[in-house]
């Protein structure tokens, strides 16, 4: 079945750093999401790609969507003890409604 | 957007016990639903509660263990029965609308943190 993986595991950063996280499916998908998990929440939607080598950005954010369609990054600029939480990205494959979850990311800022 | 919120939001129960678990929507959505959350760990998609209908179970989730209800758009119920320790997880109810083509972001409730002794 299809499998999404993400790296790193765990990323801790010093304020003001970047930080990129990567997402590689074992299949070809029809479109890509990117949520954040605060500790102690739930998923909150950020984006979501559909286009072969889509490019988005939300302020500090920006998202990638590979020309395979098979894998994407999340990259923060500059980041901010607000960014901490673990980032999932959720991969739907072609002829299907549900969204197959990467393993994570969990990011710690240190101040 | 929707609001969703669940019932109860933690629990705690013995081995060989049931639970249910209520979802509700604040309004009519296309599809509900229900992921497994281990500590540390990422969303499994347990089941897709259907309208009407039997829900649509993953690999590895069957309906004896976790009997799921949709009786309208709004509203879902999860069971987790005949319960072990391995159930200790925390219980997530999804929705989304499909009526915007392409865009189908995922709401999610704020989680049950059932813990079985």
């Amino acid at each position: 079945g299809q499998q999404v993986m993400q790296i790193p595991q765990y990323q801790h950063v010093q304020e003001g750093e970047d930080f990129t996280t990567y997402c590689n499916s074992s299949t070809t998908l029809s479109n890509i999401q990117w949520y954040k998990q605060r500790p102690g929440g739930h998923p909150v939607f950020l984006i979501q790609l559909v286009k072969s080598g889509e490019v988005k950005k939300q302020k500090r954010l920006t998202f990638q969507f590979g020309e395979a369609k098979k894998n994407s990054s999340l990259h923060i600029t500059a980041t901010q003890t607000t960014d901490v939480g673990t980032y999932f990205c959720a991969g739907r494959g072609s002829g299907t409604y549900k969204y197959i979850f990467g393993t994570g990311t969990r990011l710690k800022v240190l101040a | 957007s929707a609001v969703i919120s669940q019932k109860p939001s933690r629990d705690i129960c013995q081995r060989g016990t049931s639970l249910t678990i209520q979802c509700q929507v604040d309004s009519q959505v296309t599809m509900m639903f229900w992921y497994r959350q281990q500590p540390g760990q990422s969303l499994t998609l347990i089941a897709t509660a259907n309208q009407g209908s039997e829900a649509t179970y993953e690999s590895g989730f069957v309906i004896d263990k976790f009997p799921i209800s949709r009786p309208n758009l709004t509203f879902s119920t999860l069971t987790v029965s005949n319960m072990s320790p391995e159930d200790s997880s925390i219980y997530l109810c999804s929705v989304t609308h499909l009526a915007r083509e392409g865009l189908n972001e995922q709401f999610f409730g704020p989680g049950t943190r059932l813990t079985v002794l």
